[in-house]
């Protein structure tokens, strides 16, 4: 079967450095996406990762161990507006995109 | 104006009304899709439009049917819906088979609420 993980809840303080887990079983594998998504608001894209290794994006890095099935976004100096949730998903063998089930982020002063 | 619109972004119905979600995207793309959203689950793919036709239905209930006239526009219509379909249904669009990932844009979605 195919199944994502990833923690339900985190917290974490203004200014500090948070590391959200994906880990993953699924039927193919094409590509691992990260997207934030405000309460009420559209879930908007962050990064995407194809091959192992660390990509970078400002204060947004994603890293993808694909035979570890493992993956996570680093978020360094957060700030108030990065509480979200963040979801991980998989593009499998048919190109459709796998959802987990997303970790909400709690920033704190 | 925004990629991705949707409306409307609320909406309360009985079980016996029929309504509809209508969904729009100025992004120039190929693919639309239809998701829904509960607390604490994982995104719900529904459906599925590339070039305007129909390429997945994941297991939905008729009570859902969907429509998509041109490539820049997808409706979802809504009939005798069951208070389990409350929801946020989520529009998404992305341009497919490019070659490049296929990053899909997101509108803000339709909350609702069925009574």
């Amino acid at each position: 079967g195919q199944n994502i993980d990833q923690p339900t809840e985190m917290t974490a303080t203004e200014g500090a450095i948070v590391q959200i887990n994906c880990t993953y079983q699924t039927s193919g594998f094409n590509g691992l996406f990260w997207y934030q998504q405000h309460a009420g608001e559209a879930p908007t894209f962050l990064s995407y990762n194809v091959l192992d290794g660390l990509e970078e994006k400002g204060r947004f890095s994603s890293f993808l161990s694909r035979s570890k099935g493992y993956s996570y976004l680093l978020l360094k100096e957060l700030q108030m507006k990065d509480s979200a949730s963040y979801l991980c998903a998989i593009m499998d063998s048919n190109y459709q995109l796998i959802w987990g089930a997303g970790t909400k982020l709690i920033i704190k002063p | 104006e925004t990629g991705v619109t949707q409306t409307p972004r609320h909406l309360v119905m009985g079980m016996t009304n029929k309504k509809s979600l209508k969904c729009e995207q100025h992004l120039g793309h190929n693919a639309m899709y239809w998701y829904k959203q509960s607390a604490k689950k994982p995104l719900e793919l529904m459906f599925v439009y590339n070039f305007k036709e129909q390429t997945e239905n994941n297991s939905v209930p008729s009570r859902f049917s969907p429509e998509c006239p041109n490539s820049s526009h997808l409706f979802l219509h809504l009939h005798t819906l069951q208070p389990e379909d409350s929801a946020l249904y989520l529009c998404a669009s992305s341009q497919a088979g490019t070659g490049e990932p296929d990053t899909q844009y997101f509108g803000p979605g339709t909350r609702l609420t069925v009574l």
